[in-house]
């Protein structure tokens, strides 16, 4: 069971250069999400996905594009790095046919990013 | 917008010992949903435990329960019989059924004390 697969692990950028976060799963998820921490804070929602073709801003999408072309695959694409984007980023999925309460939200390992 | 505050930025125990971990919520929803998250430091989001807004039973899980105040927007986690296991960081969350969102707190550091 692969689940939620993020890569890379780690990754260190340079001030204004770009990078994809990838992100698949492999359970037929149609819900789909890309979330930040930074040390010492919660998660912080970036973008969501409802299904394929279908992207919508969380609570800090500046800096940030999405698309969702398939139902497996979710990239997260930084343009210009800054040095406030560094964190860690965590992609999750969940079923999203049935009430939140009975699904579980599936996390990825999390990708730890620092732009110097 | 909703808020989830969590007031204890770290907190210890005893292992055999019991903790209580703290949250309360800003909303003016009706329809939503609460969780409990554990981070290990391999940063894995692990689910310990979620609550239904409309159910009045506190949601209860092996060694974890809560105590779901919901007049006083409250939502604390009780893990009993602490095990060295347990040591992580702790997130509550809060689910819109109406955004589709989740909010988390911002982390309580539990350590667990041989």
């Amino acid at each position: 069971n692969a689940g939620v697969t993020q890569t890379p692990k780690f990754r260190i950028l340079k001030i204004g250069q770009s990078m994809t976060l990838q992100c698949a799963q492999d359970m037929n998820h149609n819900y789909m999400y890309w979330y930040r921490q930074d040390p010492g804070m919660g998660l912080k929602l970036i973008y969501y996905s409802v299904g394929a073709g279908i992207t919508d801003k969380g609570e800090v999408p500046n800096g940030y594009n999405v698309s969702r072309s398939t139902t497996e695959d979710f990239p997260l694409r930084l343009e210009l790095a800054a040095p406030s984007q560094t964190s860690v980023y965590f992609c999750a999925s969940r079923s999203g046919t049935g009430p939140a309460t009975n699904e579980k939200l599936f996390f990825g390992s999390g990708t730890q990013l620092s732009v110097l | 917008a909703q808020t989830v505050t969590q007031s204890q930025p770290e907190m210890s125990v005893q292992e055999a010992e019991t903790v209580t971990l703290s949250c309360t919520y800003d909303t003016s929803e009706s329809d939503y949903y609460l969780f409990w998250y554990k981070q290990p430091p391999s940063r894995q989001m692990i689910l310990v435990i979620r609550q239904e807004a409309y159910k009045q039973q506190n949601a209860t899980e092996n060694r974890f329960s809560v105590n779901f105040q919901k007049a006083a927007k409250s939502f604390s986690l009780k893990i009993s019989d602490s095990q060295l296991g347990d040591a992580a960081m702790y997130f509550c969350a809060y689910y819109s059924g109406s955004a589709r969102q989740l909010t988390f707190g911002s982390g309580t550091q539990l350590t667990v004390l041989p």
